[in-house]
This record gives C-alpha cells, sequence and structure tokens, in this order.
C-alpha cells in the first residue's frame, strides 16, 4: 500500500533556531496536513493545504510556521524560531479525495527543542 | 474541543471482538463519525467512517445509532497487534470544516 514518508524521524535542535520538517505524500493525493502530538496529550491540527495554498489553519500555526510544496512531490513545514514548547511529535497526512474521507498519516518526526 | 466521548480505557481478549463505545450527542445532520486509532508512537491510521448507515471494511464495523448520538466500533477478532488508542472523531465533509479535532481515546489493550 501507498505510504507517506517523513523526514527525519528525530530532529533536535536549539531554541531559536529554524527547522524544516520534510513530508514525500502519496504521490496522485492533493490535499495535504500537518497535525502535531504533545507527549501524552492529544493530536492537534496545524494546518491544511490545497492547490498550492493554505486552505485551513489552527491557532497554533502563527507566523513562526509556513508550509510550503516546493517541487511538487515535498511538502514541508518550517518552524522559524522554534520554541521549548514547539516540542512534539509532528505528522504529515495527505488524502487523494474531494471529501478528504480518508487520511493517510505518515510515522512522524519527533521535534525535540532544547 | 472534540465532539466526542469514548471511555478512557477497556480491555478484551485475543480472538474475541472489541466493542468500542462513542457518544456523540451534538452530532449535526452533515457531520460523518470517523474512528481512527494509533498504534504506540506511530502515525494515526484510518479504520473506518459513517454518516447514519452501518459500515464495515475489511477492518472493522461501525455501527450507527438511529438518532446518530452514539456509534460502536466492533474489531469482530481482536489480536494483539490491535493493542492501540482508538479516537473517534466528528467532522464535516463541507468547505473549510474538515479538519480532524481529536480526543483522548480509547486505549484498547486485547490480551492473550
Amino acid at each position: 500500500e501507498p505510504e507517506v514518508t517523513q523526514t527525519p524521524s528525530h530532529q533536535v535542535t536549539q531554541m531559536g533556531q529554524e527547522v524544516i520538517l520534510r513530508c514525500v505524500p502519496i504521490s496522485n493525493h492533493l490535499y495535504f496536513y500537518w497535525y502535531r502530538q504533545i507527549l501524552g496529550q492529544k493530536v492537534e491540527f496545524l494546518v491544511s493545504f490545497y492547490n498550492n495554498e493554505i486552505s485551513e489553519k489552527s491557532e497554533i500555526f502563527d507566523d513562526q510556521f509556513s508550509v510550503e510544496r516546493p517541487d511538487g512531490s515535498n511538502f514541508t513545514l518550517k518552524i522559524r524560531s522554534t520554541k521549548l514548547e514547539d516540542s512534539a511529535m509532528y505528522f504529515c497526512a495527505s488524502s487523494g479525495d474531494r471529501l478528504n474521507e480518508k487520511l493517510f498519516f505518515g510515522s512522524g518526526t519527533q521535534l525535540s527543542v532544547l | 474541543d472534540a465532539k466526542t466521548t469514548q471511555p478512557p480505557s477497556m480491555d478484551c481478549a485475543e480472538g474475541r471482538a472489541a466493542n468500542l463505545p462513542c457518544n456523540h450527542s451534538t452530532i449535526s445532520g452533515n457531520e460523518y463519525v470517523y474512528w481512527y486509532r494509533q498504534i504506540h508512537s506511530q502515525g494515526p491510521q484510518y479504520i473506518i467512517h459513517g454518516l447514519k448507515n452501518n459500515e464495515t471494511n475489511e477492518m472493522a464495523s461501525l455501527i450507527i445509532t438511529e438518532d446518530r448520538k452514539s456509534s460502536t466500533l466492533i474489531l469482530p477478532h481482536a489480536t494483539l497487534r490491535d493493542t492501540a488508542v482508538y479516537y473517534c472523531i466528528v467532522r464535516g465533509n463541507a468547505g473549510n470544516n474538515r479538519k480532524l479535532i481529536w480526543g483522548l481515546g480509547t486505549s484498547l489493550a486485547v490480551n492473550p
């Protein structure tokens, strides 16, 4: 079965540094998402992306966050200046249908901000 | 906040059916019920979804009450690999109201 691929699996960074989390969605999918999960807490929606623009974002997704689909295959999440509270597992997801009925999730990137 | 209520944990014997309940009393007419699960340290995995009719696929069955205020996910023959956190999520399918809002789910332990 096709899968969503995320790299790296673990990322350690210093507070204030920029990080880019990378995702390769399933090739014919058109809808892309980032979610995150702080250890022991709920999964939280960050942003959805379709047709090269953000279609919805949460309060968490402030101006320190950005997303990009630079080359038609990768989908990236950038955090410009990381904070300690950005430490979490970040999940990328994609969907191929207009109604977004079934989301396929990657295995996540564990971000640790020191 | 999540629009669903689930028991925090359940146990099931291997080979038996696991029945996971979910209450969604404030569900509106155009909202679907989705079930996902998350095996420890992995990304969430889609299981099944439905609007008002019962649904079945290769993984599970979804039984939705006639008033749509509650549903039950059934794993017919649970295995040890079904040990996971199961999330019941109510979600619209129109416009920008498509994000998944997650609760704490039900932690299912399948015991040998």
